[in-house]
């Protein structure tokens, strides 16, 4: 099946601060989701996206489908963006979401 | 705005009880899924349904699990036994293209 591996595992920012995340996929995608767990362990929808570019505020992903990853990028990081992110996949003839293994994202004040 | 809501948001169980998580989908969606987390660990896919069957389930679904669309719209998982390693955090989602989360139902099986 199809992996998703997600860098770097853990981030720790200091507020005001500009991140990446990555993700990585081995295989073609029909669809890729990001989501915000939060510390309450809610999964928030950021994005989805399967090819190119989309921004929301401070949050933009970029999806480049032929290369098998895709970005969040985060700038000006607040302490309410810590938890963990996920990117998720949909795959071949599937229609399940394949999760990758995860951000944990820590922002200190 | 459209949610996915689940009961109850925390469950404790005795182990080899019968547990039933609930969940009402998006009114228009037509895929439903359950998914578990166990802690510190990433979001695992168990079963999808679509079309009032099962269309694909894990590895992890066993015959243990079993999912059912009773009244056209809640969506349960049921836990036959529970054993302490199905101790998670379950979430339910439904799509209709994109996939929305429920609040999800931690389970603590002791």
């Amino acid at each position: 099946g199809i992996q998703v591996e997600q860098s770097p595992p853990d981030l720790i920012l200091q507020e005001g601060a500009n991140s990446t995340l990555r993700c990585n996929f081995s295989d073609s995608v029909n669809n890729l989701q990001w989501f915000h767990q939060n510390p309450w362990g809610q999964l928030i929808n950021l994005f989805y996206i399967p090819s190119g570019t989309k921004q929301n505020g401070r949050l933009s992903a970029t999806t480049v489908a032929t290369e098998r990853y895709s970005l969040l990028y985060i700038s000006s990081s607040q302490t309410t963006d810590s938890g963990v992110y996920f990117c998720a996949v949909y795959g071949g003839a599937t229609n399940k979401l394949i999760f990758g293994t995860g951000t944990l994202l820590a922002v200190q004040p | 705005e459209p949610e996915v809501t689940q009961t109850p948001s925390h469950q404790v169980t005795q182990m080899g009880q019968e547990v039933i998580l609930r969940c009402v989908p998006i009114s228009n969606h037509l895929y439903f899924y359950w998914y578990r987390q166990i802690l510190g660990q990433k979001v695992e896919f168990l079963v999808s349904f679509y079309n009032n069957e099962i269309s694909e389930k894990s590895e992890i679904f066993d015959d243990q699990f079993s999912v059912e669309r009773p009244d056209g719209s809640n969506f349960t998982l049921k836990i036959r036994s529970t054993k302490l390693e199905d101790s998670a955090m379950y979430f339910c989602a439904s799509s209709v293209g994109e996939a929305f989360f429920g609040q999800g139902t931690r389970l603590t099986v002791v």
